[in-house]
C-alpha cells in the first residue's frame, strides 16, 4: 500500500513570495490533515478535511494560508504572501473516515519550507 | 483545552540501556493516546496507541507504553535501546468528540551513546 505522498520535499523562497504544497493521501482515506511543525516543536494542526469539506480550520491563518481538497482526494496548501515565521515543515496526514472514535493518522515525509 | 506535556526535551542513553520517555496530558475524560517517532527528514511513524482495555500496550520496534489514569500519564518504555532508536519522539492525544484531531506534545529528542 502506497503511503502519503508530498511534494516538493524542500522549498526555499523569499518573504512575500507565494508557495504551494501538494499532498496525495492513502487511497480510500476520507480524512486529510495539514500540520505545521516549527523546528523544536510538535506538529500543530492547520486544517482537517473530511472528503472535500473542511472539518476544522480554526488554527489556519486565513489571511495568508489557504487549502483545498478538490474531488476529495489530493490537496494543496498555499501560503501567500510568506513570512519569515512560516519557515517550518508542513506535514500532510490521512486517516480512514468515520463519525466516531479516533483513527490512526498516517503521515507523509513533509515539505521543509525556508523563508528568507 | 487539552494539552500534552513531554517534560524532557533531550535524553541521552547508552546503547543497551533501558529507556523511559514521559508524557502527561491534561483533560477530564480518557483520551485516545499515541506515540509517534520521527527520524531526521522523515514524517511521523506510529509506534503504538491506546484506545481502551489493557493499560499496557505493545508497539513496534520493541516499544511499550503504560496508561496510568491516576497520573494522567502515558510513558513510553523500551528495555534495551539500539543506536537506530535515536530520533524524536512525540506523544499525542485525541478526543472522541473532537473529530479525530490530535494534539501533540513538544517532543523528546533521544540520543544514543555507543
Amino acid at each position: 500500500e502506497a503511503g502519503v505522498a508530498q511534494s516538493p520535499r524542500y522549498k526555499i523562497i523569499e518573504k512575500r513570495q507565494s508557495v504551494a504544497f501538494w499532498c496525495n493521501p492513502i487511497s480510500g482515506h476520507a480524512t486529510l490533515y495539514w500540520y505545521q511543525q516549527i523546528l523544536g516543536q510538535g506538529p500543530k494542526l492547520l486544517i482537517q478535511f473530511q472528503n472535500n469539506g473542511v472539518v476544522d480550520d480554526s488554527q489556519l491563518p486565513k489571511d495568508r494560508f489557504s487549502a483545498e481538497r478538490l474531488k476529495g482526494v489530493d490537496s494543496t496548501l498555499k501560503i501567500q504572501p510568506a513570512k519569515l515565521e512560516d519557515s517550518a515543515v508542513y506535514l500532510c496526514a490521512s486517516s480512514q473516515g468515520g463519525s466516531s472514535g479516533v483513527r490512526e493518522q498516517y503521515f507523509g515525509p513533509g515539505t521543509r519550507l525556508t523563508v528568507t | 483545552a487539552q494539552s500534552v506535556t513531554q517534560p524532557d526535551i533531550h535524553i541521552t542513553v547508552s546503547e543497551g540501556a533501558s529507556l523511559e520517555l514521559r508524557c502527561n496530558y491534561s483533560y477530564g475524560a480518557t483520551p485516545y493516546l499515541f506515540w509517534y517517532v520521527q527520524s531526521p527528514g522523515q514524517g511521523l511513524q506510529l509506534l503504538l496507541k491506546y484506545f481502551s482495555g489493557d493499560t499496557l500496550v505493545q508497539g513496534i520496534k520493541g516499544f511499550e507504553a503504560e496508561f496510568k489514569r491516576s497520573q494522567s500519564s502515558f510513558n513510553l518504555r523500551k528495555p534495551s535501546v539500539h543506536w537506530s532508536d535515536a530520533a524524536e519522539y512525540f506523544c499525542a492525544v485525541g478526543l472522541n468528540n473532537a473529530g479525530n484531531m490530535l494534539t501533540f506534545g513538544g517532543g523528546t529528542r533521544l540520543m544514543v551513546k555507543p
